[in-house]
């Protein structure tokens, strides 16, 4: 059964890059086949989806956040990761680290299934 | 930045049927399928209905969900203690590239 975690640091200063990383255990990145996505949740408040990078290292990005996101991939490691410059409070954040692409939805698309358990990320000074 | 659209809340007693609506527009939900999950208290999202009505495996079959145009519900029959959680609906987006979007969620709370 595929496990993700993520992991980084739980607070970062204002006007600073949030970077995070996601572990993949029981299954590989670079076997293909799935979209490894990031996505978070402002506290007490909804989902917001940043994006997701194929393991090839094409990259679809929430167009919100587009000029601030980076999606990596590492398969040497079997990771994947986040960077997020230019953060302010409103970065404040749970991050999930998220598999897409065992269950196709007719539209042509794979909706993220497997979610890590998410990080706590706080933005102040 | 949620583009689909949930009431806050629904509730019901134990055994009862609910039912979730989630409204979104003709470039998500009206030319895209949505997909719903399920999140418990201080745990990750968990994919309750893919495609507009599929289950992953070992979703009861008491979740359903349904679309028409650009709208979709989702449907809880005998209603439990465990399914007290908050709902999501999420589609793909076809306005600017491709994105996903998710509704604003909905608390369900058993009586």
């Amino acid at each position: 059964q595929v496990q993700l975690q993520e992991s980084g640091p739980g607070l970062v200063k204002p006007s600073q890059t949030l970077s995070l990383t996601c572990t993949v255990s029981g299954g590989s990145i670079s076997s293909g086949g799935y979209y490894w996505s990031w996505i978070r949740q402002h506290p007490g408040k909804g989902l917001e989806w940043i994006g997701y990078i194929y393991y090839s290292g094409s990259t679809y990005y929430n167009p919100s956040l587009k000029s601030r996101v980076t999606i990596s991939v590492d398969t040497s490691k079997n990771q994947f990761s986040l960077k997020l410059s230019s953060v302010t409070a409103a970065d404040t954040a749970v991050y999930y680290c998220a598999r897409a692409g065992d269950y196709y939805d007719s539209s042509g698309y794979y909706p993220p299934n497997y979610w890590g358990q998410g990080t706590l990320v706080t933005v102040s000074s | 930045q949620s583009v689909l659209t949930q009431p806050p809340s629904a509730s019901g007693t134990p055994g009862q049927r609910v039912t979730i609506s989630c409204s979104g527009s003709s470039s998500n939900i009206g030319s895209n399928t949505v997909n719903w999950y399920q999140q418990l208290p201080g745990t990750a999202p968990k994919l309750l209905i893919y495609s507009n009505n599929q289950r992953p495996s070992g979703v009861p079959d008491r979740f359903s969900g349904s679309k028409s145009g650009t709208s979709a519900s989702l449907a809880i029959s005998g209603l439990q203690s465990e399914d007290e959680a908050d709902y999501y609906c999420a589609a793909w987006d076809d306005s600017l590239n491709v994105f996903y979007v998710f509704g604003t969620g909905t608390k369900v709370t058993v009586l």
